[in-house]
């Protein structure tokens, strides 16, 4: 049972930098999430998308876009990396938004020299 | 704004003790409110989900209650072990009024069982 897989798990990038941090689940669900926590600061909601063609920001969307490729699919690009985006990404996914449980990745542990 | 507190931020027990988690919320219009465990360097994993409209929800060991009204809620770990060593972090769905998508999360208590 795969769950919510991301893609990669380490990465280390220099100031400047792009990527994106690739999430799947396979549980048919029809809400994506993106998250950052940080020590002292807990969990913060980046993006979301509450289904297949929609996307939101949430608390701390600044720096990072959201693409929602399919149902199964959600990415989060770093198109100009800054040290300040140094963190643990965590993508999760539900049924629905808020209203329904949410199952997480093991995370993408980014690091921004 | 909705804040999610969680004290203590650290609990240290002897294995065997019966414990409770706590988490206080500053809104009452929630949804729902989730518990998660978070184990070093891994993702969340959910542990009970409370509906605005539920009083409490009971998972073998755990017991998790909600009282909006007062913009509390506990988690009861009976019979700790030394395997339920992690942090545990609530999470609260918001009202009408807030982001469909955006879940509050406290900050977590770290849990530690000794044997």
């Amino acid at each position: 049972n795969a769950g919510v897989t991301q893609t990669p798990k380490f990465q280390v990038l220099k100031t400047g930098q792009s990527m994106t941090l690739q999430c799947a689940q396979d549980m048919n669900h029809n809400s994506m999430y993106w998250y950052r926590q940080d020590p002292g600061m807990g969990l913060r909601l980046i993006y979301y998308s509450a289904s297949e063609g929609t996307t939101d920001k949430g608390e701390v969307p600044n720096g990072y876009n959201v693409s929602r490729l399919n149902k199964r699919e959600f990415s989060l690009r770093l198109e100009s990396a800054a040290p300040s985006q140094t963190s643990v990404y965590f993508c999760a996914s539900s049924v629905r938004t808020a209203t329904g449980e949410l199952f997480f990745g093991e995370g993408s542990r980014l690091t921004v020299l | 704004k909705q804040e999610v507190t969680q004290i203590p931020a650290a609990l240290s027990v002897p294995e065997g003790e019966n414990l409770v988690l706590n988490c206080s919320f500053t809104d009452s219009a929630i949804y729902n409110l989730q518990w998660f465990r978070q184990d070093p360097g891994k993702g969340l994993t959910s542990l009970l989900l409370i509906q605005s409209s539920q009083r409490e929800q009971t998972s073998g060991r755990l017991n998790a209650s909600l009282d909006k009204s007062s913009g509390r809620s506990t988690l009861y770990i009976a019979a700790s072990q030394p395997g339920d060593s992690a942090t545990y972090l609530c999470a609260v769905g918001p009202g009408s009024g807030g982001s469909q998508g955006n879940l509050i999360f406290g900050k977590g208590t770290k849990l530690s069982v000794k044997p």
